[in-house]
């Protein structure tokens, strides 16, 4: 069993639409919670970090984190074509600084 | 522009051949952490530095691979003796440790290497 496990899609919906992207992971040592946008042949881009469970908004962007089920989930609302790309979960915890990522959802947005 | 580079951004070589890439990190960060992604997949840790020193390496990171920060600052990867299954999206990162304080990890573009 892989340590983080993410559909990898795609996932297509119509513009306007909320988005809603998961992680579920099995090592309850994980305490950081992250969310990177990465556009084809281009590195990732931070989206959203969370410590511990709880929500974060930012802009059309919020993360949840249920740590007592093992899993992650990123909202975003009113969708745009821009929005289109993969987006990774990435899950740390203390004592190392190496981050466990998913495989990534693809997310297409259509016009 | 103030963030990660990475260069070369792309590299094709022979198998056999000796590769080196190269990593300058956002300036005051003193993490910096090296992945390999491949197509369809996250990135999966490499290694990682604070400063100079080499703190973790991934068992993925076979005796052919190095790695090096000599001044804490730039590092360098090199692959010796490549072989296909080398080629990957070889991805650097930074971060700031901060005591009491979060570590979040900033990516540069990616060095994509193909070992024909």
């Amino acid at each position: 069993q892989k340590e983080v496990e993410q559909d990898p899609g795609p996932l297509s919906v119509p513009e306007g639409a909320i988005v809603s992207l998961n992680c579920t992971y099995s090592n309850s040592a994980f305490q950081y919670f992250m969310w990177y946008r990465q556009y084809s042949r281009k590195g990732p881009e931070l989206l959203m970090y969370t410590y511990s469970s709880g929500n974060k908004e930012d802009g059309r962007f919020t993360a949840q984190v249920d740590k007592s089920s093992k899993y992650i989930s990123l909202f975003i609302r009113d969708s745009q074509p821009s929005d289109s790309a993969t987006y990774l979960c990435a899950l740390g915890s203390s004592g190392t600084y190496k981050y466990i990522f998913g495989t990534g959802t693809r997310l297409k947005v259509l016009a | 522009d103030t963030g990660v580079s990475q260069d070369p951004r792309h590299k094709i070589t022979k198998r056999g051949q000796n590769v080196t890439f190269r990593c300058d990190p956002i300036s005051e960060h003193n993490r910096l952490y090296w992945y390999r992604q491949t197509l369809g997949q996250g990135p999966e840790f490499l290694t990682y530095f604070q400063n100079e020193a080499q703190l973790e390496k991934s068992r993925l990171l076979s005796d052919r691979f190095s790695a090096e920060r000599p001044k804490g600052s730039f590092s360098t990867l090199e692959i010796q003796r490549t072989e296909q299954g080398d080629s990957a999206m070889y991805l650097c990162a930074s971060s700031l440790s901060l005591a009491g304080g979060t570590d979040t990890q900033y990516f540069g573009p990616g060095t994509r290497l193909t070992v024909l």
